[in-house]
């Protein structure tokens, strides 16, 4: 079955730009019913989304975010990317990549979830 | 913006229905999902299209979705159902995912 797993800094600079990268296996980012996702959760908090991008490098992101974030896939790679800019220490949280499922024109869910990989912003 | 409540906890006795709530404006309109994330795991997807359980999610895992309340049972819940559960919908003309603000479930 699919797997996903985060790689990237777990220490980013306040100001600087947080990137992380999602692996995953068992699967392709090129199949056509598959959203890849990134969500985030700031320690001891709930869940937040950040956005999706498709295989064809289409995006959406969540508007509190959108100024700051980009997606972006690598067929090749079998791998899909996040960007956040300008970071500050409110951006400090455990960044889980995931794949969101749609069936149809208003279903959808996110399965599965990668571990999680924490990214603290440091002053 | 989609808003979406959910209580910050619940608690409930071995053996005992725990039900949890998440109200969104007209919720009923959307399809909900919903997530399990045990102590220091990533979120599971118990529940999606309102009612549906993913393979191997045991059956004491059901809910429903109607007016601006979708509502998850636990029924029979055991020790390993503590965990924060939290409900998911979707607005698909913007594409934008929303998630409720988590509910922590304790099994006293």
């Amino acid at each position: 079955q699919v797997q996903l797993q985060e790689s990237g800094p777990g220490l980013v600079k306040s100001s600087e730009t947080l990137s992380l990268t999602c692996s995953v296996s068992g699967g392709s980012v090129s199949s056509g019913d598959s959203y890849w996702s990134w969500i985030r959760q700031p320690p001891g908090k709930g869940l937040e989304w950040i956005g999706y991008v498709y295989f064809s490098g289409s995006t959406n992101y969540n508007p509190s975010l959108r100024s700051r974030v980009s997606m972006s896939v690598d067929t090749s790679k079998n791998q899909f990317s996040l960007k956040l800019y300008s970071v500050t220490a409110a951006d400090t949280a455990v960044y889980y990549c995931a794949r969101e499922m749609r069936r149809g024109s208003n279903v959808n869910w996110l399965d599965p979830w990668g571990q999680g990989t924490l990214v603290t912003v440091s002053s | 913006s989609y808003e979406l409540t959910q209580p910050p906890s619940v608690s409930v006795s071995p053996g005992q229905t725990a039900s949890i709530t998440c109200s969104g404006d007209k919720l009923g309109d959307k399809y909900v999902c919903w997530y399990q994330q045990r102590p220091g795991q990533s979120p599971v997807l118990i529940i999606y299209q309102d009612h549906n359980r993913p393979s191997g999610i045991p059956e004491r895992f059901s809910a429903s979705n109607s007016g601006n309340t979708a509502t998850l049972t636990i029924s029979g819940t055991q020790t390993v159902d503590e965990a924060a559960y939290y409900c998911q919908a979707w607005d698909s003309t913007a594409a934008l995912v929303f998630f409720g603000g988590g509910t922590q479930v304790t099994v006293l």
